[in-house]
This record gives C-alpha cells, sequence and structure tokens, in this order.
C-alpha cells in the first residue's frame, strides 16, 4: 500500500447505527487530519493530530469520536448519526515541522445517513 | 482571519482550449503558503502544487501553469491545450505559518468540464 488509504470507501448506515472509519497512512508523516465534504459547503476541517495528540477540535458534533493509536492510523468513530452527516469523508497526513503543511489526501468514505 | 476564494463555480472549455482558474486569497500572515489540489470523480484530492508567500516567480509543470501575484492576492492556476482528463474540481488553499495552524483553509473549487 502507498500513499494515503481509507476504507471503507462506501457506507451506509441508520442513525441508530455505530460505525467506524479507517485510516492509514503510509508515508511516515506526523500529522493526520479528518475533513469532511459535503454537497452545500466547502471542505470542512473537523479533527487534526499531531504526534498522536489531538491539537484541533473545529466544534464537531460528539457523535463523531476521533480516535489516533498511533502516528499511522486514525479512525472516526461515528454514532447515532443524522440525515445531514451523509458526505465524503477525507483522511489526510502531513508531516509537521518548519511547515509547509502540505497535504496528502487519501480517496474519502461515502457516507450516507438513512 | 484567512481566507481563500473561487469566483468560479463551474467553467465548461472544449478539449484544447486553454484555461485560467482563479484564486484569490486573504493572510494577514507575511509568511505563507498556497496550494492548488485536484478532485477527479473519484473524488481524492491529488496535490499539484505548493507556493511560499516569499517567492513570486511562476511556475510551469507541463500543461499546467500557475501565476502568484502577490500584489493583487492572486494565485491563478492555467491549463494549456485542456484535455478531457482534466475535468475535475480544482480547489485552491492555504496555510499560515506563523499560527502553527496546521489545516488548510480551502476555496469551495471550481468544476472544469473539458468537452471532447
Amino acid at each position: 500500500e502507498t500513499g494515503v488509504t481509507q476504507t471503507p470507501r462506501h457506507l451506509v448506515m441508520g442513525m441508530t447505527n455505530k460505525k467506524s472509519l479507517k485510516c492509514e497512512q503510509h508515508l511516515g508523516h506526523n500529522a493526520m487530519y479528518w475533513y469532511k465534504q459535503s454537497a452545500k459547503k466547502p471542505l470542512e476541517l473537523m479533527f487534526v493530530y499531531s504526534l498522536e495528540e489531538r491539537v484541533e477540535n473545529n466544534s464537531v458534533p460528539s457523535r463523531f469520536s476521533p480516535e489516533c493509536p498511533n502516528s499511522s492510523h486514525l479512525f472516526l468513530h461515528l454514532h447515532t448519526l443524522q440525515p445531514e452527516d451523509s458526505a465524503l469523508y477525507l483522511c489526510a497526513s502531513s508531516q509537521e515541522g518548519t511547515g509547509p503543511y502540505e497535504q496528502y489526501f487519501g480517496p474519502g468514505t461515502r457516507l450516507t445517513v438513512t | 482571519a484567512q481566507k481563500v476564494t473561487q469566483a468560479q463555480t463551474e467553467i465548461s472549455v472544449v478539449e484544447k482550449e486553454d484555461v485560467t482558474l482563479d484564486c484569490v486569497y486573504e493572510t494577514r500572515d507575511t509568511t505563507y503558503y498556497l496550494f492548488w489540489y485536484k478532485q477527479p470523480p473519484s473524488g481524492e484530492l491529488v496535490f499539484l502544487i505548493r507556493r511560499n508567500s516569499f517567492d513570486e516567480q511562476n511556475e510551469i509543470s507541463g500543461r499546467y501553469s500557475w501565476n502568484f501575484q502577490k500584489s493583487t492576492s492572486s494565485f491563478n492556476f492555467t491549463i494549456t491545450a485542456s484535455q478531457v482528463v482534466d475535468s475535475a474540481v480544482y480547489f485552491c488553499a492555504l496555510s499560515e505559518a506563523a499560527t502553527g495552524r496546521r489545516a488548510l483553509t480551502f476555496g469551495s473549487g471550481t468544476r472544469l468540464q473539458v468537452q471532447p
């Protein structure tokens, strides 16, 4: 595997389900990100992890719960979602330090909440 | 606060035409970075270029070229002799070095359709 991978690529879930999105980066980076991309809004940053520590949380509802067990893996745990949470969820990684914060993205998980 | 504006929502051209995608940014930092990403129908954002604020040299890579103008806060992207495979959504993005904020601020994207 190379670059940034995400699984599953597509997910359909009911509002009462619990599911998790997985992201893995094979680039040796030390920062990882979750973004949400919906039809009506530009790319929205959700969470930032640097050296496995959450450093940014952009007022995301608690029904989204991130986890970063190590610098290569990032999860997004989902529970009791709403239909408006249907979107493309993108994971990215970058190398921290002196910048320039160039990020590499995975292919995304297309989530549909029914 | 930082902001990126891509005023062109959608552009349609015929193959072999040249096309320019506009990007205007706002930032209070003197040191910042600008990026362009391509998002084909498959969904993955593909990194195209990075430019830092103290390097205003234009860059050319094959059919792609970028024009960075600090005086007008613009970072425009031109595709020469467009091809159908260039059809995608293109995003301009900004990061500010001084604040240490790691995340990118994206524009709303420009959808480019290249007709055969």
